[in-house]
């Protein structure tokens, strides 16, 4: 059975602190992808990875910053966490074959409050 | 600008009818879609999806529809049953440029089935 798991489910912190999300994949994928959720707004891709080391930034970076250290491992830091980035954050993962045909794979999304 | 539209945010069906819930595209570049379904404090998962070689795609009680032409496609779900309640997500993606594989999501609309 293929996973994502993210690391906390609820997260509430304060204004002005480092904020650490981890997401985790068992599946092998190439592809890892940070989005947020906002009612309203959809689903916003934040940044993206298609290989280890490598990050490249979505629509919506700003404030926000990724690491990709190893294959299953696609955190997100927010460098100094403001109310606005209160939302629902969502991890994805898909195989690397590049194409358009790529299915992603949801986590089951971390909900973080920010004071 | 929005390539993906949901202009529905929400849709009440009675149990046993027809749900159908659209989806607008801008981009002619856009081959591949898909719909996702996402429960509240829960992941996105995958639904059903069309290549735009086709314009009909089914899957049990779930049938997508593409008019390349009016660059619209729909979702259908043929009993709708309680459990379907949940927010819909309709995504594209394209198989060129830097973001080739990057899905391109609408805001969703939210289904509720009453028994």
């Amino acid at each position: 059975d293929v996973k994502v798991t993210q690391s906390s489910r609820y997260l509430v912190k304060r204004t002005g602190e480092k904020v650490f999300l981890e997401c985790v994949q068992d599946m092998d994928h190439e592809n890892m992808f940070w989005y947020r959720q906002d009612p309203g707004l959809g689903l916003r891709l934040i940044y993206f990875s298609y290989d280890v080391k490598m990050k490249e930034k979505g629509d919506i970076p700003e404030g926000y910053s990724v690491s990709r250290e190893k294959k299953e491992r696609f955190s997100l830091i927010l460098e100094s966490a403001s109310t606005n980035q209160t939302s629902m954050y969502l991890c994805a993962s898909s195989k690397g074959t590049r194409t358009s045909y790529n299915e992603l794979f949801f986590g089951p999304g971390t909900r973080l409050t920010v004071l | 600008d929005q390539q993906v539209k949901q202009n529905s945010p929400s849709l009440s069906v009675q149990e046993g009818r027809i749900s159908i819930l659209n989806c607008d595209y801008t981009n002619s570049m856009f081959d591949y879609f898909l719909w996702y379904k996402k429960y509240p404090a829960e992941g996105p998962t995958f639904l059903i999806s069309i290549s735009s070689i086709k314009d009909k795609n089914e899957d049990g009680r779930f049938t997508v529809f593409l008019n390349k032409s009016a660059k619209h496609l729909s979702l259908h779900i043929v009993p709708s049953q309680p459990g379907d309640s949940a927010v819909y997500f309709c995504a594209a993606s394209h198989n060129y440029g830097g973001s080739q594989g990057n899905l391109i999501f609408g805001k969703g609309t939210k289904l509720s089935v009453k028994p």
